[in-house]
């Protein structure tokens, strides 16, 4: 079956250290996005991308990088100029023409913790 | 710019009670709009859509939504709430289709919280 995967499911990181949360989706979408979710924010969106090799800041990029270098894929770093970076990660994909399967694919999420 | 509103941020109903969860939306042209649901610590589940045609769209798990042009509105609900519908509901607008924004990009809601008592 077609989806989003992203990993690992939990990740824990020290103070200084950059970390890679990985998102991969089989659907052949074009978009890819990155969303951090902290309990009461809602989702806010940290990169995406419409097009291999290309990507776009969102609302809170700072302290974290991507790259697309191949349709599938679209890692997130979380470097360590991030200073709260404890949070919930979600990876999305869709298509970029409106019709019958136009709409965010989320994967299940990736839970990152500083120690 | 676009936006949506979720009034509410938490709700609670009885098991079998019927839902209706508020979502409001700011957007010059004709919307497409999603609502998802999202269980702890898991990703979000679209449950419907609408782009076109009829106004009234039924998802899954018994879930509907009204499009309403004159009220900016694309309300969720459900007839009988079981207490596994005990999640976070977010609604989305797509835009950049018409204003050289961002096309495809959704901007969602800030949720809200329904919690079902037995």
């Amino acid at each position: 079956d077609g989806g989003i995967t992203q990993s690992p499911k939990y990740l824990f990181r020290k103070e200084g250290q950059n970390v890679t949360l990985s998102c991969e989706q089989n659907l052949n979408h074009d978009a890819m996005y990155w969303y951090r979710q902290d309990p009461g924010q809602g989702l806010r969106l940290i990169y995406y991308s419409q097009i291999v090799n290309d990507f776009q800041k969102g609302d809170i990029a700072e302290g974290y990088s991507v790259s697309r270098e191949k349709k599938e894929s679209f890692p997130l770093t979380v470097t360590s100029a991030q200073k709260n970076p404890t949070a919930f990660y979600l990876c999305a994909s869709t298509p970029l023409v409106v019709e019958g399967n136009y709409g965010y694919t989320f994967g299940s999420g990736t839970r990152l913790t500083v120690v | 710019a676009q936006s949506v509103t979720q009034p509410d941020i938490h709700i609670t109903v009885s098991e079998g009670a019927s839902l209706e969860l508020r979502c409001n939306y700011s957007y010059g042209a004709t919307p497409y709009l999603f609502w998802y649901v999202q269980s702890p610590g898991q990703g979000l589940q679209l449950l419907l859509k609408y782009f076109s045609g009829d106004t009234l769209v039924q998802g899954i798990k018994g879930f509907e939504a009204e499009f309403k042009r004159s009220q900016s509105s694309f309300n969720l609900r459900k007839p009988s709430v079981h207490w596994s519908d005990a999640a976070e509901y977010f609604c989305a607008v797509a835009g950049g289709f018409y204003d050289g924004g961002s096309q495809g990009n959704l901007i969602f809601g800030k949720g809200t919280k329904l919690s079902v008592k037995p």
